[in-house]
Formats: structure tokens, C-alpha cells, sequence
């Protein structure tokens, strides 16, 4: 069926950088678009970004726009969140998602996600 | 941006009652909608999409409905394990966003 583990979170200060990584398995990643969505403590779901099969179309929440970058090694089955001069309010979990099917884009498989934590 | 607004934002039941999630959109998505389950601690689960879909391996206790604006989750029979908050989200056209959650708790 698949599976995708996020891993990279961690405490980091006001300003600095840090990189998330998604690691699939079980399916085809190459064939399959991408999203990462967070959700901060006791708060709801927010999407934050898309990226197309290949690469060659990627979408940001206005939230994160500017600051953060999604990318893709289809080499190695990993999908990555590249995230700068971040926030407090980018405190949360974040999880990478996969698309169901092209045409079709809900999210059919979650990753357990990752904790990012913004604190001086 | 389209924005996406369930009620009640918490419900109380209990187990065998038959419960109905409302969620609407602030302008027409066609059928472009899907239900996720959630529970303290775990990621989403996934639900339903285009609206009324239900995904392999989830109970047909689970039915979704409607179209344009106006969406419903019906659970039949409620059972113990259905007790967790549920997300409705539309995938009509970036971005995507989802509704503020309905907990689901145990009258």
C-alpha cells in the first residue's frame, strides 16, 4: 500500500533554516505528486505546499511562500521541505502527504509526521 | 482562496447513534471534496474523496454526500472507534484547504 516517514524536525531558533525529508516506500514515488501540510499544537490541519510528479509544478501556501521550498529525488524515493527564516508560528507537525491519483487530489497516505519546533 | 466551514465544530453522541457533519464551501468546488479521521497523537486517516467515495478498507458505516457547495459525513451506526475529530478539505484548485475539524466525543 506505501508508506512515507518524515524526518529532520527538531527545535531550531527564530530566523534559522532546517530541512525536512519524506522517505516513501511500498510504491512507485515517481509517479506520484506530493504535499506537505502542518498542523500546529491543538490546532487544525494546514496545507503548505504541492509538487507534481516530476517536479515541474509546485504550489505554496501564501503562509510560506518565499521562505519555504519543495523539492523532489525521485533517484531516491524522498521528498524534501526546505524551510527558511522561520517562524514561532511555524511550530508544528509537519507531514508529507501523497496524492491519490492524478486528477484526483486528495490524500491517501500520511507519514507520522514530524515535530518543528521555532523557539529562542 | 476558498474557505471551507464545518458544524458543529464539536459533537457529543453515543455508541449506535447515527451522526451527520456538515461541511460547506464558500464557493462551488463541484465534487472535489474528501473526509479524513483524525485521533489525538496520529496522522489523518483517509476517509473519502470526490465527495461520496468511500476508500478501500473503511467501514460503510462511513457515507459521504453532496455537491457545489454543501457536504455531509454520515457515520450510521457510531462505534468506539469512531470517537476523533474529522476534516473535510477541497482539492478544486490551490490552494487547498480544509475545514476547522468536528470533534466527535463520547456523550
Amino acid at each position: 500500500q506505501g508508506q512515507l516517514v518524515e524526518s529532520g524536525g527538531g527545535v531550531v531558533q527564530p530566523g534559522r533554516s532546517l530541512r525536512l525529508s519524506c522517505a516513501a516506500s511500498g510504491f512507485i514515488f515517481s509517479g506520484y505528486a506530493m504535499h506537505w501540510v502542518r498542523q500546529a499544537p491543538g490546532k487544525g490541519l494546514e496545507w503548505v505546499a504541492f509538487i507534481s510528479y516530476d517536479g515541474s509544478n509546485i504550489y505554496y501556501a501564501d503562509s510560506v511562500k518565499g521562505r519555504f521550498s519543495i523539492s523532489r529525488d525521485n533517484s531516491k524515493n524522498t521528498l524534501y521541505l526546505q524551510m527558511n527564516s522561520l517562524r514561532t508560528e511555524d511550530t508544528a507537525v509537519y507531514y508529507c502527504a501523497r496524492v491519490y491519483a492524478p486528477g484526483n487530489d486528495a490524500f491517501d497516505i500520511w507519514g507520522l509526521g514530524t515535530m518543528v519546533t521555532v523557539s529562542s | 482562496d476558498i474557505q471551507m466551514t464545518q458544524s458543529p465544530s464539536t459533537l457529543s453522541a453515543s455508541v449506535g447513534d447515527r451522526v451527520t457533519i456538515t461541511c460547506r464551501a464558500s464557493q462551488s468546488i463541484s465534487s472535489w471534496l474528501a473526509w479524513y479521521q483524525q485521533k489525538p497523537g496520529k496522522a489523518p486517516k483517509f476517509l473519502i474523496y470526490k465527495a461520496s467515495s468511500l476508500e478501500s478498507g473503511v467501514p460503510p458505516r462511513f457515507s459521504g454526500s453532496g455537491s457545489g457547495t454543501e457536504f455531509t459525513l454520515t457515520i450510521s451506526s457510531l462505534q468506539p472507534d469512531d470517537f476523533a475529530t474529522y476534516y473535510c478539505q477541497h482539492y478544486n484548485s490551490f490552494p487547498v484547504t480544509f475545514g476547522q475539524g468536528t470533534k466527535v466525543e463520547i456523550k
